[in-house]
C-alpha cells in the first residue's frame, strides 16, 4: 500500500507569518492518464474537513488565494502566504490515485 | 447546495452489525462516486470504502474487507455503509463523502464499539 507521510506534524505559526506543509508519498502519484490525484483537506477543530486543492495546486472554490499547493510525483507542497487565525486546525493530504486511498497523519497548525 | 446527511451511528457491541446511511441533496447524486471516510476519536482521517457512480465497482480498506459493504440507492440519493462483526478499533466518526476527489463532507455520525 502506498504510505502517505506529512512533516512537521504541529506547526506553530506566527499570525501574519507564512506556513509549509510538505506531504510524500511511498509511491509516485501519477495516474495513467496524466493527472497526478494529490489533494490537500483543512479540519477545524469541532468541524468536518473541507477540500481546499485539488490534483495538487487547484484550489476549492471559496479558498482564499493565501492557500497554494504544489510539487509533482511523490512530492508535495501546501503552503499558507499569511496565516490568519481561522487557519488554525488540521491539515491533511489524501493520494487518491492508488488503492487503497490514503492519507497523511495530519499537521496541526496553531497560532503562536 | 451539497448537502450529505448521515444517520444510523450509535453504541453497538463488538460482534454486532450496524448499517450507516447518508442522504444525499443539492447534486444529481447518481452521477457522483461516494465514500466513506472515518475519524476515530482524537485520531486523524482513514479512507475506508468508496462506490462508482452506478453502484457497479466499489473498494475498501483492508481493515474492513468482508465486513463492510458499500451500496447505494440512486432512486433515493441514499448511500449505506453495512458493517458486520464490529470490532473496538472500528469506533470513530464516519463521513460521508462526495466523488472520487472527496469535495464534500458531511457532519458525519459517530459509531461506538464497546461492551
Amino acid at each position: 500500500d502506498v504510505v502517505v507521510t506529512q512533516s512537521p506534524l504541529s506547526l506553530p505559526v506566527t499570525l501574519g507569518q507564512p506556513a509549509s506543509i510538505s506531504c510524500r508519498s511511498s509511491q509516485s502519484l501519477v495516474y495513467s492518464d496524466g493527472n497526478t490525484y494529490l489533494h490537500w483537506f483543512q479540519q477545524r477543530p469541532g468541524q468536518s474537513p473541507r477540500r481546499l486543492i485539488y490534483k495538487v495546486s487547484n484550489r476549492d472554490s471559496g479558498v482564499p488565494d493565501r492557500f497554494s499547493g504544489s510539487g509533482s510525483g511523490t512530492d508535495f507542497t501546501l503552503k499558507i502566504s499569511r496565516v490568519e487565525a481561522e487557519d488554525v486546525g488540521v491539515y491533511y493530504c489524501m493520494q487518491g490515485t492508488h488503492w487503497p486511498r490514503a492519507f497523511g497523519q495530519g499537521t496541526r497548525l496553531e497560532i503562536k | 447546495q451539497v448537502q450529505l446527511v448521515e444517520s444510523g451511528g450509535g453504541v453497538v457491541q463488538p460482534g454486532r452489525p450496524l448499517t450507516l446511511s447518508c442522504a444525499a441533496s443539492g447534486f444529481t447524486f447518481s452521477r457522483h462516486a461516494m465514500q466513506w471516510v472515518r475519524q476515530a476519536p482524537g485520531k486523524g482521517l482513514e479512507w475506508v470504502a468508496l462506490i462508482s457512480y452506478d453502484g457497479t465497482n466499489d473498494y475498501y480498506t483492508d481493515s474492513v474487507k468482508g465486513r463492510f459493504t458499500i451500496s447505494r440507492d440512486n432512486s433515493k440519493n441514499t448511500l449505506d455503509l453495512r458493517m458486520t462483526s464490529l470490532r473496538v478499533e472500528d469506533t470513530a466518526i464516519y463521513y460521508c463523502v462526495k466523488e472520487w476527489g472527496a469535495d464534500s463532507w458531511g457532519q458525519g455520525t459517530l459509531v461506538t464499539v464497546s461492551s
